[in-house]
């Protein structure tokens, strides 16, 4: 039972134009989001997180959204550029405070064309 | 300040034989997690260590086990390997409480 869900296994952008990745969740006790970006042979590195309160996180070219009633996050990349093409995982943490644990999705291998 | 470190970064063992994965967080950080990441699956948890105590366990058998160290330093042992073993498997360290994790490059684990 995949809990956190991204759909798209793949997307292709221009570069300069916006890259939006999407992700859903069914359990609505998930507090806390994160993205993660993965190169091939490194292991994931944290890119952006936001807290179950608020609908909207940026940091530079990258903002994340959250949908609660719809279990539903997304990423927008403001302008792609070519270093951005990687496999981005969302994340959510659930749990109580000293037993969280976080579900990943599968992952979408972003490609931005330059 | 240094990252997180698996050793080795790649292993090969043959079905029915044991292997042991070491990670050692980044200085400071007490919580350290394990996933297993395989094509089409995303990172998959494993379980998680706290102060060398258990503290979440994800749907894996038996055969999947780990510990902590009074240093943080943690090892997963896989035991009796079977060929769906094969993957990358991701140790990602935390302070604990609320915040990112941050994952080593991670070991691929081929099994054949």
């Amino acid at each position: 039972d995949q809990q956190v869900k991204q759909n798209s296994p793949s997307l292709s952008v221009q570069e300069g134009r916006i890259s939006i990745l999407n992700c859903d969740y069914t359990n609505s006790m998930f507090d806390y989001f994160l993205w993660y970006k993965k190169y091939p042979a490194e292991g994931p590195t944290f890119l952006i997180s936001i807290s179950s309160i608020k609908d909207k996180n940026e940091d530079g070219r990258f903002t994340v959204f959250l949908n609660k009633s719809a279990k539903h996050l997304s990423l927008h990349i403001v302008p792609s550029q070519p270093g951005d093409s990687a496999v981005y995982f969302c994340a959510a943490r659930g749990g109580t405070s000293g037993t969280y644990k976080y579900i990943f999705g599968t992952g979408t291998r972003l490609k931005v064309l330059a | 300040k240094a990252g997180v470190t698996q050793t080795p970064r790649y292993l090969i063992k043959t079905r029915g034989q044991q292997v042991t994965l070491s990670c050692s967080p980044i200085s400071g950080h007490r919580s350290v997690s394990w996933y297993q990441q395989t094509p089409g699956q995303g990172l998959q948890f494993l379980f998680e260590y706290f102060s060398e105590t258990q503290r979440n366990k994800g749907n894996f058998p038996g055969r999947f086990s780990g510990r902590q160290f009074s240093n943080s330093r943690s090892e997963m042992n896989v035991s009796t390997l079977e060929l769906g073993d094969s993957a990358l498997y991701l140790c990602a360290s935390s302070p604990g409480w609320n915040t990112e994790a941050f994952f080593g490059q991670g070991t691929r684990l081929t099994v054949v």
